[in-house]
């Protein structure tokens, strides 16, 4: 059973576009929801992260946006850049316990 | 910020050797080690957990017995991959729970190889 699923599995934007990327969950138990980014061959980074307390968090051109009755969150990358092509990875957990991770997606931006 | 240092970052070994792979946190204890494990193309399934100084706990499917965990101190954990096979070829990641925020930060992963 897939506890978190993500789409889309690959996605294409223009450089200057808008990346959105979705999550769904399925345990409410879940608290804690974070978004990693990977270049390949390395471990993945935080980029940002939220709890069910708050509908939206921005950090820069990153932004998850959280709906808890629908159990989904999803992250928006503004101005993407070619930099920011990476494999995205969507994740939850409950307090002290270890993250579940989505099916990955492939952001390609084309300069 | 929270580091977590993995070595070796790549190793081939030949089949049925061992090979053991370290996670540090360099700047935080971690009270939580977690051991994932990652295919070509495809996401990080978590393997096992492991607290300091208790046994790890694995994942449904994963043999104790061919990789073992130790968690002998609040900053350092262990992976050995037993007996090695062509098939245990993949990318190990740890990741360490810890530091101010009890956030989870990951190594850089190590590649293993088995030939």
């Amino acid at each position: 059973q897939q506890q978190v699923k993500q789409s889309p599995q690959s996605l294409i934007v223009q450089k200057g576009g808008i990346s959105i990327i979705n999550c769904a969950y399925e345990n409410t138990a879940f608290d804690y929801f974070p978004w990693y980014q990977q270049f390949p061959g390395k471990g993945p980074a935080l980029l940002i992260a939220i709890r069910p307390d708050v509908s939206e968090k921005k950090e820069g051109r990153f932004t998850i946006s959280f709906n808890k009755s629908a159990k989904q969150f999803s992250l928006h990358i503004m101005d993407s850049q070619p930099g920011d092509s990476a494999t995205y990875f969507c994740a939850a957990n409950q307090a002290g316990t270890a993250l579940i991770f989505g099916k990955g997606t492939t952001l390609s931006v084309s300069s | 910020g929270a580091v977590v240092s993995q070595h070796p970052s790549w190793v081939i070994c030949k089949s049925g050797t061992s090979v053991k792979i370290e996670c540090r946190s360099l700047d935080f204890q971690a009270t939580t080690m977690f051991w994932y494990r990652q295919f070509p193309k495809q996401s990080l399934m978590l393997m096992a957990t492991s607290n300091e100084g208790s046994k790890a706990t694995y994942e449904q499917g994963v043999e104790k017995d061919k990789f073992l965990i130790n968690h002998a101190s609040l900053t350092l954990s262990t992976l050995t991959v037993t007996s090695a096979h062509p098939e245990d070829s993949s990318f190990y990641i740890c990741s360490a729970r810890g530091g101010k925020d009890h956030g989870y930060t990951f190594g850089s992963g190590t590649r293993l190889t088995v030939v």
